[in-house]
């Protein structure tokens, strides 16, 4: 079973940004956060991921609580393109390594 | 960025026929695959984990004999749906970590599967 929780949709304007949470409660001190998301029929596709500093790249910003429960992926001003689903993740060990498990993710919808 | 390209990306055929999907990391190895499958409206479902030169690792409730998959080099991994039903229409997505314990997964395009 994935590892976090996250709400089902959120909307946003476009060009404002976007903050979607996510859940993470039972996660251990070495485990990284990874976001993705997926737009409509196509593979996901690799957003940031984070330990327990904050991170920032091209695409978003990732806020991660001190405590590591929770986190915060930011589109600083998101576009009619950023609509799609993202997924938050915590990998999940498995006989000969971590798996990446999906759960439901957020659905969001840039609106104009 | 590294780049996983899957093939083919849509695929149709006859309910007991067979079908092969192929996933090639192109610019990096990967000694793991993972495959996933993904339902209309729903999220992505691991199948299995490709193990170069070992046997696959399946998740629980996927049957192995239904769902051959053959990891015979590093930079190939085959998804071969058996026999195939109405049931198994879905659209498969393979992944491929580029080689470090945390890196990212990147992603092939998808294929969708359609069994008549």
């Amino acid at each position: 079973d994935a590892k976090t929780t996250q709400p089902t949709s959120m909307d946003c304007a476009e060009g404002r940004a976007a903050n979607l949470p996510c859940n993470h409660s039972t996660i251990s001190g070495n485990e990284y956060v990874y976001w993705y998301r997926q737009i409509h029929s196509q593979g996901p596709q690799y957003i940031i991921h984070g330990l327990k500093n904050n991170e920032t790249n091209e695409m978003a910003s990732l806020i991660i609580t001190e405590d590591r429960k929770s986190s915060t992926l930011i589109l600083p001003h998101a576009t009619l393109r950023d609509t799609a689903v993202y997924y938050c993740i915590v990998r999940v060990a498995g006989t000969g390594g971590f798996k990446t498990i999906f759960g439901a993710g957020t659905r969001l919808f840039v609106k104009a | 960025g590294a780049v996983v390209s899957q093939h083919p990306s849509r695929v149709i055929c006859k309910s007991g026929t067979s079908v092969k999907i192929e996933c090639r990391s192109l610019d990096f190895q990967a000694t793991t695959m993972f495959w996933y499958r993904q339902f209309p409206k729903q999220s992505l479902m691991l199948m299995a984990t490709s193990n170069e030169g070992s046997k696959a690792t399946y998740e629980q409730g996927v049957e192995k004999d239904k769902f051959l998959i053959n990891h015979a080099s590093l930079t190939l991994s085959t998804l071969t749906v058996t026999s195939a039903h109405p049931e198994d229409s879905s659209f498969y997505i393979c992944s491929a970590p580029p080689g470090t314990t945390n890196e990212k997964l990147f992603f092939g395009s998808g294929t969708q599967l359609s069994v008549l």
